[in-house]
């Protein structure tokens, strides 16, 4: 059982460029989410989808956008890379739907760097 | 959504009980508390949730003051795996979307 998987693992980019992380989960959730993790801030939202089709800002969107063209794949896109999106990117699933425990379930993390 | 506060950090002696306060105290009526918790670099991991009924798994014990302003989450014999960073979080079941973790409490199990 795969659950969530993200790519690539860890990457280092060039200010300025563009970078598309990618979160494929095989659950058929409905909802998926993307956090960023910094030291001493926790996890914080980015993005959300509740379903195939639709998306949302979380608590940071700026410099950052998602789409959600199908239920298994939510891809993370920085336009333009900036140093202070240097983080670990984590993207998460849950069921939003019937008998939802609203339990979210985590990839492994993306860590980007930025210079 | 209702925010948590828990301690940045806690010690624990391993193979006792390691008991992780939260407090809530502007949950709402439908908020349920749920935990999580994180070891080293991983995913955060999914551990326990209620609403104001003490629960039980094969994980832990989540204790919720009849207030539910405040919760515990008990873990009964720590072990060295153990030692993360374990979140309070406060959320309907489902729907919302701002999922606040904050930066939760780290546990050490000590040997």
């Amino acid at each position: 059982i795969a659950g969530i998987t993200q790519a690539p693992t860890s990457q280092i980019l060039a200010a300025g460029r563009r970078m598309t992380l990618r979160c494929t989960q095989d659950m058929r959730h409905n909802a998926m989410y993307w956090y960023r993790q910094d030291l001493g801030l926790g996890l914080r939202l980015i993005h959300y989808s509740n379903t195939a089709g639709t998306t949302g800002k979380g608590e940071v969107p700026d410099g950052y956008s998602v789409s959600r063209a199908n239920t298994d794949d939510f891809p993370l896109t920085l336009a333009s890379a900036v140093p202070s999106q240097t983080s670990v990117y984590f993207c998460a699933s849950s069921v939003l739907a019937g008998a939802d425990t609203g339990e979210l379930f985590f990839g492994e993390g993306s860590r980007l760097t930025v210079l | 959504d209702a925010k948590t506060t828990q301690p940045p950090s806690m010690d624990c002696a391993e193979g006792r009980a390691a008991n992780l306060p939260c407090n809530h105290s502007t949950i709402s009526g439908n908020e349920y508390v749920y935990w999580y918790r994180q070891i080293h670099s991983q995913g955060p991991q999914y551990i326990i949730h209620g609403l104001k009924n003490n629960e039980t798994n094969e994980m832990a014990s989540l204790i919720i003051t009849e207030d539910r302003k405040s919760s515990t989450l008990i873990l009964p014999h720590a072990t060295l795996r153990d030692t993360a960073v374990y979140y309070c979080i406060v959320r309907v079941a489902a729907g919302a979307n701002n999922l606040f973790f904050g930066t939760g409490t780290r546990l050490t199990v000590i040997p």
